[in-house]
Order: structure tokens, then C-alpha cells, then sequence
């Protein structure tokens, strides 16, 4: 059964440092997502992603933030200065249409 | 933001009976509800999905039922089992855009 993944699954980066997370959605999906969750609190929306563009961002997706799609397969995010608040679980997530979408198992992220 | 809530932070069930999960919704805009399951360190995996425009959606031993009237919808999951054990979250989208996700409910299936 395809399936979302994302690299890595955990990633402990110093404050004021880039990270880039990586995901790979479902191969025939056109839309993309970034979630985050931090810990003890709802998973929240950052930013959709659809025919190379974003379509819908979060106010929590400031400039910090960006999303790319290098190629056909990949979908990352990256944070350009993390904060100790960015310390959280990603989640990336595809859907086929403008319905259910499809979570990977996330990426925990650690700012000391 | 409170959308979407599931005011019943745990729920527990002897396996066999029926686990019904509550999810209420203040945005009349949104048009698709989904149900999600969570285990620990793992993302959340789709369970089941209804359109605004059904009252009733049923997969296996899945049925989610939608109250617009009351912004109301609900998960029975019959029979329980232990394996279900897990967190259960109710999303919500407004034309099929990002999910507006409730804080979560604790399902507890007891042998």
C-alpha cells in the first residue's frame, strides 16, 4: 500500500540553526501539506502545496519557514532560524484530491 | 482556536461493546469530516471520511454519522477491540483545504 514517509524521523538542531525536512508523498498525489505538532497541543496546518505553488499558509508559517519541491518526488520544508518554540512533531501529508489526506510518520524536531 | 472540539479527553471500553467518539464543529463552512487514529510516535492514519452532503458514512466496523443541525458528528466503532486502542482525532476541512484538527480523544480497549 503506498504510504507518505518522511527523513528523518528525528532531528536535534541548535537555536538559530536551518534544518530541512524532508518528505515523500504518495506518488500520484498532486496536493501537499505540512502539519505540526507540539507536544500536548493539536496537530496544527502550516502551508499547502499545489501545482508547485503554495495554496494555503498559516499564520504560524512566517518567513522562517519555506516549502519546495526540488523534483517530481520529493517535499520539503525548511526552517531557516529555528526557535525553541519550533520544537514540535512535522508531519507531511498528500492527498490524490480535495479529500482525505494522507499522514507520514512524522519527523521529530528538537531545538536546544 | 476551537472549531473543532472533542470534549472527551479519554474514553474506556470493554471489547466487544460499542466505542462511540464525539466531535463537535462551530464552522458552518466546513463541507468534509474525517476521523483519524494516532498511536504514539506515529503519524495520524485516515479511519474514515463523510461529506457534508451524507448523514451517514459506514466502513466495516466504522460508521461515522453527521448532525449539521446540531454541528454534531460521532465514530461507533462496533465491536471494540483492544488493537483500537489509540488517539482518535476529528478533522475538518472547508472545501477540501487544509484540516482543522480537534485536541484528541483516548480510546482505551479493555480484554
Amino acid at each position: 500500500e503506498p504510504e507518505v514517509t518522511q527523513t528523518p524521523s528525528h532531528q536535534v538542531t541548535q537555536m538559530g540553526q536551518e534544518v530541512i525536512l524532508r518528505c515523500v508523498p504518495i506518488s500520484n498525489h498532486l496536493y501537499f501539506y505540512w502539519y505540526r505538532q507540539i507536544l500536548g497541543q493539536k496537530v496544527e496546518f502550516l502551508v499547502s502545496f499545489y501545482n508547485n505553488e503554495i495554496s494555503e499558509k498559516s499564520e504560524i508559517f512566517d518567513d522562517q519557514f519555506s516549502v519546495e519541491r526540488p523534483d517530481g518526488s520529493n517535499f520539503t520544508l525548511k526552517i531557516r532560524s529555528t526557535k525553541l518554540e519550533d520544537s514540535a512533531m512535522y508531519f507531511c501529508a498528500s492527498s490524490g484530491g480535495q479529500d482525505e489526506q494522507y499522514f507520514g510518520p512524522g519527523t521529530r524536531l528538537t531545538v536546544t | 482556536d476551537q472549531q473543532v472540539k472533542q470534549n472527551s479527553p479519554s474514553l474506556s471500553v470493554q471489547e466487544g461493546r460499542i466505542s462511540i467518539l464525539n466531535c463537535d464543529y462551530t464552522n458552518s463552512m466546513f463541507d468534509y469530516f474525517l476521523w483519524y487514529k494516532k498511536y504514539p510516535a506515529e503519524g495520524p492514519t485516515f479511519l474514515i471520511s463523510i461529506s457534508s452532503i451524507k448523514d451517514k458514512n459506514e466502513d466495516g466496523r466504522f460508521t461515522v454519522f453527521l448532525n449539521k443541525s446540531a454541528k454534531h458528528l460521532s465514530l461507533h466503532i462496533v465491536p471494540s477491540q483492544p488493537g483500537d486502542s489509540a488517539v482518535y482525532f476529528c478533522a475538518a476541512s472547508a472545501g477540501g483545504n487544509k484540516l482543522v484538527f480537534g485536541a484528541g480523544t483516548i480510546l482505551r480497549v479493555k480484554s
